[in-house]
């Protein structure tokens, strides 16, 4: 299976600054068809997980334009231009390219606000 | 507007099988391009993808290996729905369990969750 790894694993940022989560694979996420199969969820407390990326850098609907995804291969970044209050939870990458299908997550980064 | 609404027992005895059902609001088990999937989740395994089923012409499954020889995924047009069994539970098939649509390689639709705990 390909592995997941995410770094930081927390991190605590002030409301209105910035925020990065790195997300590598073990394995290129690289499709032939030129997407990369990765995927970014935010699970906030007592929810489910929410989609915000997919195929490394689209926004899922409704998702704040604060949120973006870039990268390529096998290394993945997670954007917050400004965190806001509400951004509170562990976010997630999982990759989606294995065939047939094994699809696995990162081991979660949990933000909190200062 | 989809939905996904799981029902299902939440604690069970090892050597028992584990059995949830997820129904579908607002979409079709047998549309396109979607795919239907089970996800668990538990402190000491993290998010698990556990297996999938999906139409394209005739009825697919796709299971994660870990759990290959146990799992059985089942859609049911009738009821709109698809269900889980897992067999042979065990301590360690503790967990939340997700019912959720995939669509464009994400899931992005989730239902609520589903806590079900194995113990003796």
């Amino acid at each position: 299976d390909i592995v997941m790894t995410q770094s930081p694993l927390s991190l605590s940022v002030t409301p209105g600054e910035p925020a990065s989560i790195s997300c590598r694979s073990s394995q290129s996420l690289l499709h032939t068809n030129g997407y990369n199969y990765l995927v970014w969820y935010l699970q906030k407390p007592g929810q489910s997980p929410q989609l915000l990326i997919y195929w490394g850098s689209n926004r899922a609907s409704g998702v704040p334009d604060r949120f973006s995804g870039s990268g390529s291969g096998t290394d993945f970044t997670l954007k917050i231009s400004r965190v806001e209050a509400e951004d509170v939870g562990v976010y997630y990458c999982m990759q989606t390219v294995q065939t047939p299908p094994a699809y696995t997550f990162g081991q979660g980064t949990k933000l909190e606000i200062k | 507007q989809v939905q996904l609404q799981q029902s299902g027992p939440g604690l069970l005895k090892p050597s028992q099988t584990l059995s949830l059902t997820c129904d579908i609001s607002g979409d079709s088990v047998s549309g396109n391009l979607v795919a239907w999937n089970w996800i668990r989740q538990s402190p000491s395994r993290g998010l698990e993808w556990l297996g999938r089923t999906y139409y394209k012409s005739k009825w697919y499954n796709d299971y994660a290996i870990s759990v290959k020889t146990r799992i059985t995924i089942t859609p049911d047009t009738s009821k709109n729905q698809f269900s889980l069994q897992l067999s042979s539970v065990t301590p360690e098939d503790t967990a939340v369990y997700f019912c959720a649509r995939e669509m464009s390689n994400a899931f992005g639709i989730w239902g609520r969750g589903t806590m079900v705990t194995v113990s003796s």
